[in-house]
């Protein structure tokens, strides 16, 4: 059964670094595209980049390049969301996802909560 | 890179059709095939109704189909269902290798 299965819920300050998880199992990791997408409280979903864990090509979307960082570890078939210093504006869902042109797997989210 | 374009809201009693559009430019929807659509219940994970524009996954109801005619692509529910309530999405691949989803669509049976 394929599975993602992303760490728990986050509260952090602004200012403060932040790097969530989401473990692929019950398929090739490592031949499969992850994705990341945020969803805002009360807003849609947001495209954020996308990585091939087989060579860690990653791609961003304009509107998150430079503000996130996209990576994987192949060996333990995870992959991550990471940021270097926190906005009370990342306050979001974040969810993980198998795919390159289509979504078919979902992790169940990452609530982050970022408040001074 | 701006959303596709759906509308706020679609509504409709039990049993009947609706159709929810999703517009983009040359440069995502019109320019490639990859367009696909997601069923978003609040609180749960979004889930894959039909991708590469008409298939449908495998578990997905009959009663969902996709079409495309240039930029424009929708999504019809046919025999609405209380079930069916939800959140859609639409997403294409882009021509800068990226992907962008829509603005969102609330369906609500009446």
């Amino acid at each position: 059964e394929v599975q993602l299965v992303q760490s728990g819920a986050e509260v952090k300050k602004p200012g403060e670094s932040l790097k969530i998880s989401c473990e692929g199992s019950g398929y090739s990791f490592t031949s499969n595209y992850i994705g990341w997408v945020r969803q805002m409280p009360g807003k849609g979903l947001e495209w954020m980049g996308i990585i091939y864990p087989g060579d860690s090509d990653t791609r961003y979307s304009p509107s998150f390049q430079g503000q996130v960082t996209i990576s994987a570890d192949k060996s333990i078939s995870t992959a991550y969301l990471q940021w270097s210093s926190l906005k009370a504006s990342d306050t979001a869902m974040y969810y993980c996802t198998r795919g390159y042109s289509y979504f078919d797997y979902w992790g169940q989210g990452t609530l982050v909560t970022v408040s001074s | 890179q701006s959303a596709l374009t759906q509308p706020a809201s679609v509504s409709g009693s039990p049993g009947q059709s609706i159709t929810i559009s999703c517009t983009g430019t040359s440069s995502d929807v019109g320019g490639y095939k990859y367009v696909s659509w997601y069923q978003h219940h609040p609180g749960k994970a979004p889930k894959l109704m039909i991708y590469d524009v008409t298939s449908r996954p495998s578990g997905v109801s009959n009663r969902f189909s996709g079409s495309k005619s240039g930029n424009t692509a929708s999504l019809t529910i046919s025999g609405l269902q209380a079930e069916d309530e939800a959140d859609y999405y639409c997403s294409s691949y882009t021509s800068s290798s990226t992907r962008v989803f829509g603005t969102g669509t609330k369906v609500t049976v009446l």
